[in-house]
C-alpha cells in the first residue's frame, strides 16, 4: 500500500547530540510536511517542501533543519536537542494538485533527550 | 501559527452516545478539515468541508460549518469505544501556500 514511512518510530538521544529522522513516502507527493507535536498539544509546522523548494516556518528554531534529497525522501536533522524538543516529529504528504489540501501522515518518530 | 481551536479540550462519553466538538478559527478559509490521532501515532484525514457547505456527512461523522462565526461541529453518532482518540481541525489560512495549521485539539475517550 503506497504510504508514508517514518523512521525510527522511537529515538532516545542525549542533550546536545545530533538526531536525524526520515521520512519516505511512495505517494509521489510533491509536498511534504514536518510538523513537531509536544504533549497534548497541536501538530506545529516547522517547515515543508514543495518540490526542492523549501519554506522555513519563521518561529522554527535554527537548530531544525531539513533535507530532501528526492521526491521520495524527507529529512529532520536536529543540530543540538535540548530538553525542550523532546516531541512526537510527524511527517505528511499531500499533492500539489488535486485532494485538496488534505495531508496523508506517517505515524510519527518520538523523540526523548536525556 | 496556530489558527483552529478545539473545546471542550476533553470529553468522556458512554458508548452509544453522541459526541461533539467544535472548532474556532480566526481568518477566512477555502475548506476546513478534522483529523484524528490515536494515541502516539499519527494524524488520520476524517472529512473536509468546503466554505461554500454548510453540512457534510461520512457514515458517523457529521460535520457542519458557520463561516459568518468562523466556527465548525464534528458530530460522532453513536460512539464506540474505538472512536477514543484525539480531534484536531486544521485549516490553511489565505496565502499560506501549502501550510496547513491545526488546532489544539479535542480528546474524546468513549467507554463501554
Amino acid at each position: 500500500d503506497a504510504m508514508v514511512i517514518q523512521n525510527p518510530r522511537y529515538q532516545v538521544t542525549q542533550f546536545g547530540k545530533p538526531v536525524t529522522l526520515s521520512c519516505s513516502q511512495t505517494l509521489n507527493h510533491n509536498v511534504m510536511y514536518w510538523y513537531q507535536q509536544k504533549s497534548s498539544q497541536a501538530p506545529k509546522l516547522l517547515f515543508h517542501y514543495y518540490d526542492k523548494d523549501f519554506n522555513n516556518e519563521a518561529d522554527t528554531p535554527d537548530n531544525f533543519q531539513s533535507r530532501r534529497p528526492n521526491t521520495s525522501f524527507c529529512f529532520l536533522d536536529i543540530r543540538s536537542p535540548g530538553l525542550g524538543d523532546a516531541a512526537m516529529y510527524l511527517c505528511a504528504t499531500r499533492p500539489s494538485r488535486g485532494g485538496a489540501n488534505v495531508l496523508t501522515f506517517g505515524a510519527g518518530s518520538r523523540l526523548t533527550v536525556l | 501559527s496556530q489558527q483552529g481551536e478545539e473545546d471542550p479540550q476533553a470529553l468522556s462519553i458512554q458508548e452509544g452516545e453522541n459526541a461533539t466538538m467544535n472548532c474556532s478559527y480566526k481568518t477566512s478559509i477555502n475548506n476546513l478539515q478534522w483529523y484524528r490521532q490515536n494515541s502516539g501515532r499519527g494524524l488520520v484525514h476524517l472529512i473536509l468541508i468546503r466554505s461554500n457547505e454548510r453540512e457534510k456527512h461520512s457514515g458517523r461523522l457529521r460535520v457542519t460549518l458557520d463561516t459568518s462565526k468562523k466556527s465548525s461541529s464534528l458530530l460522532i453518532t453513536a460512539s464506540r469505544a474505538a472512536d477514543t482518540a484525539s480531534y484536531f481541525c486544521a485549516t490553511a489560512p489565505p496565502n499560506s501556500g501549502y501550510a496547513l495549521n491545526f488546532g489544539k485539539g479535542t480528546s474524546l475517550l468513549v467507554t463501554p
